[in-house]
């Protein structure tokens, strides 16, 4: 069964310190991976994507994720975060060969950003 | 609408009453998913729901959920006999239909917090 698996869940870093956190998934076809992001008292919103072509996506507020096909890993990065970074952040993989196209999530990574 | 609506926003019950959740997706998206949000469990995938293809049930945690889709817009989460381990955070999401790739990113309503006490 399609999975997706964070490997940090809980991340504590200082204003401008790198970042890079963790997601693999399982599943052998074609697919279509998603980073959200869930601030405090806030809704989930996407902050990147990829489904095709350039394996490094670029998302909004200098976030980024590669996709390395070869590893089943989609990890995401930021070269400096900062104290609004703080949040909880959800690797999400869709099946998308196949005929349901079902959207997994993994257990998510909470970042706290230390001022 | 602009974007997904979710009622109640919280939803306080007593063990064993039943309760409906509703949510409405935005308007196009043929694509609706619920999920439950519990601390330290992520998103936890319930049912999922494309176009007119049967839905995909297989993350129902018991046969006290069901939900349905009419008209291929509102859908609703029905639990019965609540228990207090269901006690959780319920979110829906809807998307455009898998026509191509680029455009299955999911939408997400503010969910429904739901106490069973």
């Amino acid at each position: 069964a399609q999975s997706v698996s964070q490997h940090n869940h809980h991340v504590i870093l200082s204003e401008a310190a790198s970042l890079e956190l963790g997601c693999n998934y399982s599943y052998g076809g074609t697919v279509n991976l998603f980073w959200y992001v869930q601030y405090p008292g806030q809704h989930l919103q996407l902050l990147l994507k990829y489904f095709s072509g350039d394996p490094l996506v670029k998302g909004i507020k200098g976030f980024e994720a590669e996709f390395i096909k070869s590893k089943f890993s989609f990890n995401l990065r930021k070269p400096s975060v900062q104290w609004s970074d703080t949040a909880e952040y959800f690797c999400a993989c869709m099946n998308y060969g196949g005929s349901q196209g079902n959207l997994i999530f993994g257990k998510g990574t909470k970042l706290s950003v230390k001022p | 609408g602009a974007g997904v609506s979710q009622s109640p926003s919280n939803k306080v019950t007593e063990k064993g009453k039943d309760v409906e959740l509703r949510c409405d997706p935005i308007s196009g998206h043929t694509a609706l998913y619920w999920y439950r949000q519990s601390l330290g469990q992520g998103l936890e995938f319930l049912i999922y729901f494309q176009g007119n293809s049967a839905p995909d049930k297989s993350g129902l945690p018991s046969d006290r959920f069901s939900a349905e889709r009419t008209g291929g817009s509102v859908s609703t989460l029905t639990i019965q006999r609540t228990q207090q381990e269901d006690s959780a955070v319920y979110l829906c999401a809807s998307s455009f239909r898998r026509a191509s790739r680029r455009d299955t990113e999911a939408f997400f309503g503010q969910g429904t917090r739901l106490t069973v006490v």
